[in-house]
Parts: structure tokens; sequence; C-alpha cells
């Protein structure tokens, strides 16, 4: 069974940093692109960033590049979102989510966290 | 960037047909996925590649995708249908996924 399993969310001030983890099992994590998905309280979905199977190719929503960096550890069956210069726009529950193929759609999802960012 | 336009809500009585659009600049070309989404919970996949149910999602849900328009299709609406509905595509030209803004089904 394929689980996702997101920690890390917490409160943080502004201008601070935050990494979450997406723990990944029941699946072949190293051969699977991988995406973070994010949605503001009350909101819609916003896709964040997407990262290939081996980490050479990396896709990030404007509003986060140069702040945001996603990265993966095959070895470890885990994915990573490390986000730094956090802004109060950035409070959302975060989920990490597996693509079905390149540029695809996002089959499995975990459960989410929340990342609160308010002084 | 590309933007993809749901309406806010739809409602249905149980037992009638709800429809729900996803407007988008040559949408038709692209291949679209729809995702159901219940509170506190994460998104699920209903619809993929615009028409295509993955495992254990009941036949009544149904999409399709022409020229500015895709539409997903919930017959014989039920109570657990309630929740909101995102629609989703890659652009290509921007390297981003692209999500509609949602649209809250109330069955009434």
């Amino acid at each position: 069974e394929v689980e996702l399993v997101v920690s890390g969310g917490g409160l943080v001030q502004p201008g601070e940093s935050l990494r979450l983890s997406c723990a990944a099992s029941g699946f072949t994590f190293s051969t699977s692109w991988m995406t973070w998905v994010r949605q503001a309280p009350g909101k819609g979905l916003e896709w964040v960033a997407t990262i290939k199977q081996d980490g050479t190719e990396k896709y990030y929503v404007d509003s986060v590049k140069g702040r945001f960096s996603v990265s993966r550890d095959n070895a470890r069956n885990s994915l990573y979102l490390q986000m730094n210069s956090l802004r109060a726009e950035d409070t959302a529950v975060y989920y990490c989510a597996r693509d079905r193929s390149r540029f695809d759609y996002f089959d499995f999802w975990g459960q989410g966290s929340l990342v609160t960012v308010s002084s | 960037s590309y933007v993809l336009t749901q309406p806010p809500s739809v409602s249905a009585a149980p037992g009638e047909t709800a429809i729900i659009t996803c407007g988008g600049n040559r949408i038709g070309s692209k291949s679209v996925h729809w995702y159901q989404q219940t509170p506190g919970q994460a998104p699920v996949v209903v619809i993929s590649y615009d028409k295509d149910r993955p495992s254990g999602i009941p036949e009544r849900f149904s999409g399709s995708n022409s020229d500015n328009t895709a539409t997903l299709t919930i017959s014989r609406v039920e109570a657990g249908d309630e929740a909101d509905y995102y629609c989703q595509v890659w652009d290509d030209n921007s390297q981003y996924a692209v999500f509609g803004g949602g649209t809250q089904l109330t069955v009434l």
C-alpha cells in the first residue's frame, strides 16, 4: 500500500526557515517524480514544486523561487522541502504527492502538514 | 501563466446529475485531471486524462474535454459526493502544474 507521511510543519515567524519531510513507502520511490502542493486555509490547491527521479530536474512556482528548495534522498525514500525566508502568505497545509509520470497527474497524496507563518 | 476557471459552487439533489466545468484557453489540447477533496482530507484523483476513471472510482464519474472547456459529470449524485472538486493540467510553456480554483459541490 502506498503511503506518504509528511512531517516537519509548525509555527514559525516571518523570515524564518522550516524543512518539511515526506517519507514514502509501498512503491519504488527512486523511479517516481514527486511533487509538493499546498493549500492555504479555506483556499484552493496550489502546486509548489516538482522533482525528477534523480533530482536533476526541479520546477517551482514563481512565488517560491529562490526561497524554497525541493530535494530527495532515494536511499531513504524521502522527499524534502526546504523553506527559507518564510512569509505570511506561505501559511498552508503542504502535501507531498507522487506524480503518475513526468508532467502528469498526482496519483497518491500524503496527509499534509500545516505550516503557519506568523509573528 | 495558464489559468483554469471553475464555478465556485454547484448544487444537485440526490439522484440528479452534477456538471462541473473547467475553462481554459484551448484546454482541449491538454490532458485534464480531476480531484475530489473532502474536508480535512487530501485530494483524490477521480478522473485522469480527460475521461479515465482510476481504479475504485464509481462509473457515475465521467469526464470530457473539448475546445476551451473540460467537464466533470457526476451522475446519480449521492450525499457522499459532497466535496470540493479541482481540475488540473500541466502548462508546458511555463512548466507549471496548474489547478483550477475549485468547485464546491453541495448535495441538496
